[in-house]
């Protein structure tokens, strides 16, 4: 069983339909949770990190919230530049410094 | 201006070949390592250092060594390459191992037939 997973794996908006990603984990303690955008043939870029439940963090159109379980990376009125795969990865208290990434959500805004 | 870079960004080479995949970083950061990323797999840590001459392994480090002399500086190292080691490579680098961003590098594309 995925120890992160997120939901959905693709996700098709229009320009200004806002809309949310999941991002669930399983881990027993969590230590922090990273938000990372990627684009096509490059290397993850950092967005977030949020290491408490009912934590939130914002960045121009995108906000992200952490709660027990999950995180969601919402999305506000999106543009086009927008468009990416959103990676989101957890780092477990305890011990062990390897983060675990999920799949991604590959969201493309049409114009 | 601060960055990851990685060399090279494309190889193509066959089974049993050694080769290094150079990882330079110059923010002075403390932690680096070594990703690989594979369709449906997601990001998959390989090698971690948390400063000069101090590494231990991730997840996946089977068939892969690294080293750390110098604190700029993390190389990859096959010594006997496979084909399931077909991947993209990242090499990221941050001030931390908990709490702070990392920083990846721009990847490298290894195909072994």
């Amino acid at each position: 069983e995925d120890q992160v997973t997120q939901s959905p794996e693709a996700l098709r908006l229009q320009e200004g339909e806002s809309s949310s990603l999941n991002c669930s984990y399983t881990v027993s303690g969590l230590r922090g949770l990273f938000w990372y955008r990627q684009d096509p043939g490059k290397g993850p870029e950092f967005l977030f990190t949020l290491y408490s439940a009912g934590e939130e963090k914002e960045k121009e159109r995108l906000k992200a919230t952490l709660t027990k379980k999950e995180s969601f990376l919402h999305i506000t009125a999106p543009k086009p530049e927008d468009s990416a795969t959103y990676l989101c990865a957890v780092q477990e208290s305890g011990g062990s410094y390897i983060p675990t990434f999920g799949r991604g959500t590959s969201l493309i805004v049409h114009p | 201006e601060a960055q990851v870079t990685q060399n090279p960004r494309y190889l193509i080479t066959v089974t049993g070949k050694k080769l290094t995949v150079t990882c330079s970083q110059n923010m002075n950061h403390e932690y680096m390592s070594w990703y690989r990323q594979d369709p449906g797999l997601g990001l998959r840590q390989i090698y971690y250092s948390m400063n000069v001459e101090v590494t231990d392994k991730g997840d996946v480090p089977e068939g892969y060594k690294v080293s750390r002399k110098e604190k700029r500086n993390f190389p990859l190292i096959l010594e006997s390459p496979s084909p399931n080691q077909t991947s993209l490579y990242f090499c990221a680098s941050s001030t931390g191992t908990g709490f702070y961003e990392q920083y990846f590098g721009p990847g490298t594309r290894l195909t072994v037939t």
